[in-house]
């Protein structure tokens, strides 16, 4: 079954360290997006890539990174910059910048 | 800036109750406006309107747009303690960065 998959679902960071949360989807599609969910805040945008080699930054791109190697992958970094990462973090897919998403399970980023 | 605000923020009904959620929206070169179900992890589809004054209608959820007055509504009837999730809408624009989400409305169904 086509889908997108996040790994981990519960990751652990201490300060100071940089983290790499995976997404990788199956489903052909050419969109993809990162994006932050906090309590009473919806969802923000992170950064989204449309092709590969190529990502545009969102809302609150301080303190992230990603890359588009393979239109299947799309790797979000929260790097020592991001001074309040805790969070829920969801990856979504499109098949056009026009459609609707599918989304991933999420990755839930906790520092200790 | 396009912004996408649901009303309201939180509802606590009982079993059985129908309840109204409600989405107004600014976006340039609207599309269309989605709606969401967010239970414990991953939003999952519910409708996609594009079209002003057609329903939409699955199981006792439905939902409407109001492109004249830039406003959806999403109607549950005979709730189930399993409608209990975060309800998210979201506009799509002509821009390349996808949708703008509102913050969303806890639904809580009591038994």
């Amino acid at each position: 079954d086509g889908g997108i998959t996040q790994s981990p679902k519960y990751l652990f960071r201490k300060e100071g360290q940089n983290v790499t949360l995976s997404c990788e989807q199956n489903l052909n599609h050419d969109a993809m997006y990162w994006y932050r969910q906090d309590p009473g805040q919806g969802l923000r945008l992170i950064y989204y890539s449309q092709i590969v080699n190529d990502f545009q930054k969102g809302d609150i791109a301080e303190g992230y990174s990603v890359s588009r190697e393979k239109k299947e992958s799309f790797p979000l970094t929260v790097t020592s910059a991001q001074k309040n990462p805790t969070a829920f973090y969801l990856c979504a897919s499109s098949a056009s910048y026009r459609g609707g998403y599918t989304f991933g399970s999420g990755t839930r980023l906790t520092v200790v | 800036e396009d912004k996408v605000v649901q009303s309201p923020l939180s509802l606590v009904v009982h079993e059985g109750d129908t309840v109204t959620l409600n989405c107004s929206y600014e976006v340039t070169n609207f599309r269309s406006l989605l709606w969401y179900k967010q239970e414990k992890k991953a939003p999952t589809f519910l409708f996609m309107l594009t079209s002003s004054g057609i329903e939409k209608k699955s199981g006792r959820l439905s939902s409407i747009l109001d492109k004249k007055e830039l406003f959806s509504i999403l109607n549950i009837t005979a709730t189930q303690t399993g409608d209990s999730a975060i309800y998210l809408c979201a506009g799509s624009g002509g821009g390349a960065d996808g949708l703008t989400f509102g913050k969303g409305t806890h639904l809580i169904i009591q038994p």
